[in-house]
């Protein structure tokens, strides 16, 4: 059982709009940021969104993160076909000392 | 560029020991953190630890202290990730990866390396 809650599956078709919830609690979410990670088929993760809101440089502006009290959420708009892969979110936990993830979510373009 | 390349697959039996690697290059390997992350077989992410390769500073997720060891060299650049005595639910792929700044604990990670997948069986 992952720290923070993250919906097993999403889906959409190209061109739509997607969200991928994230929920944790007082002691990480509620008081740290929140990064997300991509992971393609086979692949190692690859940082998407850090510091709730932030995108590293290449990563392209169809994704977008926000957070509000212990909740945060990872948006994708213009889905294309390669954005098919499991999304994680993690954030700081100050009760475990350490970092968190989410469960991951399968995200399937339709 | 930044690199981080990991060892190679490893099969173990039950109850021997191992080490594996990751070799940082195209960036400064002593000043950031290094954390190693486990992915067991369609599961999630765990984060089981992180060390400044620097002064070999370490700090360890409770799940995870006392089963491993986390360790680098910083005169080859390179972070080790090692076991004293497998056991199957060791089976997993073991992922290292570079904090994107340094200062912190708990940075988000810009680059990881490929993976080196550990199967423990008898």
């Amino acid at each position: 059982q992952s720290v923070l809650t993250q919906p097993p599956s999403a889906s959409g078709t190209p061109g739509q709009r997607v969200t991928i919830s994230c929920s944790g609690s007082s002691s990480n979410i509620g008081r740290n940021t929140v990064n997300w990670y991509q992971q393609l088929p086979g692949t190692a993760p690859k940082l998407l969104i850090y510091s709730n809101n932030q995108r590293p440089s290449g990563v392209p502006d169809r994704f977008s993160g926000s957070k509000s009290g212990t909740s945060a959420s990872l948006a994708i708009s213009g889905l294309q076909s390669e954005d098919e892969a499991d999304y994680f979110c993690a954030a700081r936990d100050d009760t475990l000392n350490g970092v968190v993830f989410g469960g991951g979510t399968k995200l399937t373009v339709l | 560029e930044v690199q981080l390349v990991q060892s190679g697959a490893e099969v173990k039996k039950p109850g021997e020991s191992l080490k594996i690697s990751c070799k940082g290059s195209g960036y400064s390997f002593s000043s950031y953190w290094i954390a190693w992350v486990r992915q067991m077989p369609g599961k999630g992410l765990e984060w089981m630890g992180i060390i400044y390769p620097g002064d070999s500073d370490t700090k360890y997720s409770p799940s995870f202290q006392g089963q491993v060891t986390i360790s680098a060299d910083k005169s080859i650049s390179t972070a080790y990730l090692q076991w004293s005595s497998l056991k199957a639910s060791d089976t997993a792929m073991y992922y290292c990866a570079k904090h994107f700044y340094s200062g912190s604990y708990y940075a988000p990670f810009d680059y990881w390396g490929q993976g080196t997948l550990v199967t423990v069986s008898s």
